[in-house]
């Protein structure tokens, strides 16, 4: 079956701490996009990416990082320049002008 | 930068009734599209409308767009409790653009 895996689903920081969440998609899509939902608010966009080797800066992108090394995989650092990370984190895919498809999500706290 | 505003932002009904949520955004759109999350989930991808369309439907949703007036709805017909979830809109802008911008979402729920 066709989607996009995240993982993990949980995932605990500790103060000062580098941690990458992992997404890959099997649906030949070129465009990836990673998203951080705060409780009770819409998705805002952290990077996104349209084609290999190559990504943006969304609006939130400060302490992140991503790479795009593989047309499946775009995974996404959370570093510890990232003052406020304890979110629940959206990777997606799409084809241009398309739906997007989202992975079932990575939930980070700082412990 | 939050471009779609979903209204109202919480929404509760009885099972069979028909929910209707509104979304107003604020430059010019490629299309516009909705989205469902269940509590803790992904979003799931209900329908795309593009800027030349007006009206589309899948099964018991059906959605509308006014370029005019920047807005769109999405109802929900037979409302039921599986469709308790949040709703969110998204909007496609620019030339080629891959990017889509959502609002903060409508939390429906169905009460059985």
């Amino acid at each position: 079956d066709g989607g996009i895996t995240q993982s993990p689903k949980y995932l605990f920081r500790k103060e000062g701490q580098n941690v990458t969440l992992s997404c890959e998609q099997n649906l030949n899509h070129d465009a990836m996009y990673w998203y951080r939902q705060d409780p009770g608010q819409g998705l805002r966009l952290i990077y996104y990416s349209q084609i290999v080797n190559d990504f943006q800066k969304g609006d939130i992108a400060e302490g992140y990082s991503v790479s795009r090394e593989k047309k499946e995989s775009f995974p996404l650092t959370v570093t510890s320049a990232q003052k406020n990370p304890t979110a629940f984190y959206l990777c997606a895919s799409s084809v241009p002008l398309g739906g997007y498809t989202f992975g079932s999500g990575t939930r980070l706290t700082v412990v | 930068s939050q471009q779609g505003e979903e209204d109202p932002q919480a929404l509760s009904i009885q099972e069979g009734e028909n929910a209707t949520m509104n979304c107003s955004y604020k430059t010019s759109i490629n299309n516009l599209q909705w989205y469902r999350q269940n509590s803790g989930r992904g979003l799931v991808h209900l329908i795309l409308i593009r800027s030349n369309e007006r009206e589309k439907h899948s099964g018991r949703l059906r959605v509308t767009l006014d370029t005019s007036k920047k807005s769109s709805s999405l109802l929900i017909t037979a409302s039921r409790a599986a469709d308790t979830a949040s709703y969110f809109c998204a909007t496609a802008s620019g030339a080629g653009s891959y990017q889509l911008t959502f609002g903060k979402g409508t939390k429906l729920s169905v009460i059985p």
